[in-house]
């Protein structure tokens, strides 16, 4: 079973402050790297994926970076809202097979 | 609506009962997975299949069973040897979005043990 890293395991941050958080993973056969965000009570939804050493992508006020050599991604929020409190995990995917291996996920609370 | 379909939400087992948690999806995917959430845990896969009537097993498949009959259904199979089935149950398929390949998530489903 691979390592799947999350860090902070919870967060709490006022709304407007911008905040990021860490997901590592194994540096070898890497294949691509998801991130997902998982409200309360809904399903989780895909925020990222992410195959490129160097990627960063953006979506509205998130974005996401990518290290494969080293084996971490970031994923930034700028100016936080209160509707962005939700658990954020990343999924490692290996090029020797088609499991994704998930991080325990890292809880955003932003307070209003 | 499209989309992967869980039922029920909630399911109760007794002892030494086989039980199944349903799985739907209609957005045309050939890979569909199981993963199980415990406390503290990240999602742990159970068992997943790339295409109908094949499926390989995840990390944590004793205890469980699948079929893979229709492309739009995977049904998970909690067997009586599963001594610890207490978790939640998430269902997802995969397909292509923007270049990409994505996993689709369904609502999931608790069980619980009486």
């Amino acid at each position: 079973i691979l390592n799947v890293e999350q860090s902070p395991q919870s967060l709490h941050v006022q709304e407007g402050d911008s905040t990021n958080f860490t997901c590592s993973f194994p540096s070898s056969n890497f294949y691509a790297l998801h991130w997902y965000r998982w409200e309360t009570a809904k399903s989780p939804e895909a925020l990222f994926v992410m195959t490129l050493n160097g990627d960063e992508k953006k979506k509205g006020r998130i974005s996401a970076t990518l290290n494969t050599k080293e084996g971490y991604s970031y994923l930034y929020i700028k100016g936080s809202q209160p509707e962005d409190s939700a658990t954020y995990l990343c999924a490692y995917n290996s090029n020797t097979g088609n499991q994704f291996y998930f991080g325990t996920g890292t809880s955003l609370t932003v307070i209003p | 609506d499209g989309g992967i379909t869980q039922s029920p939400k909630y399911l109760f087992r007794k002892e030494g009962q086989n039980v199944t948690l349903s799985c739907e999806q209609n957005l045309n995917h050939d890979a569909m997975y199981w993963y199980r959430q415990d406390p503290g845990q990240g999602l742990r896969l159970i068992y997943y299949s790339q295409i109908v009537n094949d499926f390989q097993k995840g990390d944590i498949a004793e205890g469980y069973s699948v079929s893979r009959e229709k492309k739009e259904s995977f049904p998970l199979t909690v067997t009586s040897a599963q001594k610890n089935p207490t978790a939640f149950y998430l269902c997802a398929s995969m397909g292509a979005a923007g270049g990409e390949n994505i996993q689709y998530f369904g609502a999931g489903t608790r069980l619980s043990v009486l």
